[in-house]
């Protein structure tokens, strides 16, 4: 079947703009997961959707991000005013339960000039 | 806070060779461990999931652990290929939410 799909795939951006990401998640998945690949710094947490509750957004590292999940289904992360240091591959997981294996799409890479 | 390290940063062997990877961490409070697989350039492929009152699991040519009690897991891969080269990167779950990961081991595999 279809796994977690992203888009887009690259993003190149200028210092200030703001961007959306995309993820379609596993048909199905309750769960969805945001996280965040620098170079030399590997992945971290960004914000974590289950089913109808509040997000958790412990892992975003500024108030100009910001992500929203529509119908329990489809989900964008917001940045706002970006900054060259959020250059970075975003990527995006669901699970069909929140303890169980997350399987990951292919992520977007954004390059901020 | 929870730390998780692997080691080697990176590996070479030849082909054929049996190799373990390593990975610790610091709080053994956890739900689950995962091993993934990452190419250069893609997203992450899950490999194994060791749930917390499980000691090892087994796919194909792969071999995964978990002690819990002294903060380590190891990926054992037998008769390694080429294709065996990535990144492996070990991920625990301690609150069933977001996963912390490791750095991971950059693994090369010369025929």
């Amino acid at each position: 079947g279809a796994g977690v799909s992203q888009s887009p795939s690259n993003k190149v951006t200028e210092k200030g703009k703001d961007v959306e990401l995309r993820c379609d998640p596993i048909s199905g998945h309750t769960a969805l997961y945001w996280y965040r690949q620098s170079l030399g710094q590997g992945l971290e947490f960004l914000i974590y959707f289950q089913g109808n509750s509040a997000p958790d957004k412990s892992g975003l590292p500024s108030d100009r991000f910001s992500a929203e999940r529509t119908g329990g289904s489809v989900s964008t992360l917001t940045i706002q005013r970006t900054q060259q240091e959020d250059s970075a591959v975003y990527l995006c997981a669901s699970s069909p339960q929140n303890t169980d294996t997350q399987y990951f799409g292919p992520g977007t890479r954004l390059t901020v000039l | 806070k929870q730390e998780v390290t692997q080691i080697p940063a990176a590996l070479s062997v030849p082909e054929g060779e049996n190799l373990v990877l390593n990975c610790s961490f610091t709080d053994s409070a956890i739900y689950n461990l995962q091993w993934f697989r990452q190419d250069p350039g893609k997203g992450l492929t899950s490999l194994l999931l060791i749930q917390s009152s499980q000691r090892e699991q087994t796919s194909g040519r792969l071999n995964a652990s978990l002690d819990k009690s002294s903060g380590r897991s190891t990926l054992y891969i037998a008769a390694s290929q080429p294709g065996d080269s990535a990144t492996y990167l070990c991920a625990l779950d301690q609150a069933g939410t977001a996963l912390i990961f490791g750095k991971g081991t950059t693994l090369s595999v010369s025929s």
